[in-house]
């Protein structure tokens, strides 16, 4: 089975914190994705890569960075917490071009920022 | 991409099959139809696609009508797990020009399962 995990499920920072978000995978995907799930607003695209080294902005990138340097590890880092980043983070990876949308998510990241 | 209707909220009781229907009627020929669902607190679990043939693997079977402008997941034996928020999805399957994979979940259905 495809496994995707994440460095935490539940993160508290403070405003102006600089947070790291870890992903990794463990079958050789290509592609991985980060998003974002708030309640009434669903499921956002923040970034995505392609590649190793490789990243796209999705979405809502504003406030986010990313890093792919190797291929089963792609992190997102918040520069700078603010209060409206609080959310539950959802990692995401899949296989190739071909099969882009049959995609695994890790367990999610529900973080607060105070 | 295509929009899909999916009903609100819907029951079932355990041992039995639970069929969730998905309306698509404005989807192309290149269209794929996906299934993903989402358990509390849990990250969403992909489950199955197709293109017009019907789909079967470990977890469900998809049923796409003969003009595509609907489907039905099944569950064929739906346990207290199989609680959960289920999605129906409608994408080109291939990444490409503005395609780039993004997943975007409408409201879903509720699915209950009861003992």
């Amino acid at each position: 089975d495809v496994k995707v995990t994440q460095s935490s499920r539940y993160l508290v920072k403070r405003t102006g914190e600089k947070v790291f978000l870890e992903c990794v995978q463990d079958m050789d995907h290509e592609n991985m994705f980060w998003y974002r799930q708030d309640p009434g607003l669903g499921l956002r695209l923040i970034y995505f890569s392609y590649d190793v080294k490789m990243k796209e902005k999705g979405d809502i990138p504003e406030g986010y960075s990313v890093s792919r340097e190797k291929k089963e590890r792609f992190s997102l880092i918040l520069e700078s917490a603010s209060t409206n980043q609080t959310s539950m983070y959802l990692c995401a990876s899949s296989s190739d071009r071909v099969a882009i949308f049959e995609q695994f998510f890790g367990p999610g990241t529900r973080l607060t920022v105070l | 991409d295509a929009k899909t209707t999916q009903p609100t909220s819907m029951d079932c009781a355990e041992g039995r099959a639970a069929n969730l229907p998905c309306n698509h009627s404005t989807i192309s020929g290149n269209e794929y139809v996906y299934w993903y669902r989402q358990i509390h607190s849990q990250g969403p679990q992909y489950i199955i696609h197709g293109l017009k043939n019907n789909e079967t693997n470990e977890m469900a079977s998809l049923i796409i009508t003969e003009d595509r402008k609907s489907s039905t997941l099944i569950l064929p034996h739906a346990t207290l797990r199989d609680t959960a928020v289920y999605y129906c999805i409608v994408r080109v399957a291939i990444a490409g020009g503005t395609s780039y994979g993004k997943l975007t979940f409408g409201q879903g259905t509720i699915l209950t399962v009861h003992p």
